[in-house]
């Protein structure tokens, strides 16, 4: 069965400072999607970067990154250059399958609280 | 270009009343997703619609919990007799159902129950 695994329940980080968020899955599907959404005291959840497991790059959105190592299963998150407002909850999710046809739910971790200090 | 819209953003029920929470998809997405978050926790799949189909529907609980996405109209998430389990927030996602696409969110819904 899918499953997403996220270890840190919550980071503090100086502003400016680079920070990774770890996240490990488990998968027996070999095509299927990885993505990480930013939920910020508000409530909304925000995408920020996606990344196929037939991906060759890592994917990367401005600030953001994906370091995907397909062999040790685990795609975690650099934010470059924190800033304030990077300050929110952070999830991991996976999508197994790709193509039309296949099944489109998404699988989320638990999150990881991101606190980021000035 | 409007994102997904939910309604209402707050919703507080008595138990044993009905909830009713609507969703309508960005312009060109035909496929809507619902999930459930309860407090301090991730979202959790319940269903998956495509216009007038239910596709998916492993997470969405045997009793009480109901979905639609009609030929015209919002999706609706329905909720009767609601219990106090139930409070949580509702969010919506909708794709355009392409290969590799992704799910953007509404702002959810938050439902009380008293």
């Amino acid at each position: 069965a899918q499953k997403i695994t996220q270890t840190q329940p919550g980071m503090f980080v100086q502003e400016k400072e680079a920070v990774t968020l770890d996240c490990t899955y488990d998968t027996s599907d070999p095509s299927y999607g990885l993505f990480w959404y930013k939920q910020p005291s508000s409530g909304e959840m925000i995408f920020l970067i996606y990344q196929g497991s037939y991906d060759q790059q890592n994917a990367t959105e401005g600030r953001y990154s994906l370091n995907f190592q397909k062999a040790r299963k685990s795609a975690n998150l650099v934010i470059s250059a924190s800033q304030l407002g990077d300050s929110a909850m952070y999830f991991c999710a996976m999508r197994e399958g790709q193509g039309y046809s296949s099944a489109s739910k998404i699988i989320f971790g638990s999150g990881t609280r991101l606190s980021i200090r000035p | 270009n409007a994102g997904v819209m939910q309604n209402p953003r707050h919703l507080v029920r008595r138990r044993g009343q009905e909830a009713r929470l609507r969703c309508s998809p960005m312009k060109g997405h035909s496929h809507v997703y619902w999930y459930r978050q309860l407090p301090e926790e991730g979202l959790k799949f319940m269903v998956y619609l495509q216009k007038e189909n239910i596709i998916d529907e492993s997470g969405m609980p045997k009793e009480r919990f109901s979905a639609e996405f009609p030929k015209e109209g919002p999706s609706i998430l329905r909720i009767q007799q609601v219990v106090r389990g139930d409070s949580a927030a509702y969010f919506c996602a909708s794709s355009p159902g392409l290969a590799e696409d992704t799910q953007y969110f509404g702002p959810g819904t938050r439902l009380t129950v008293l």
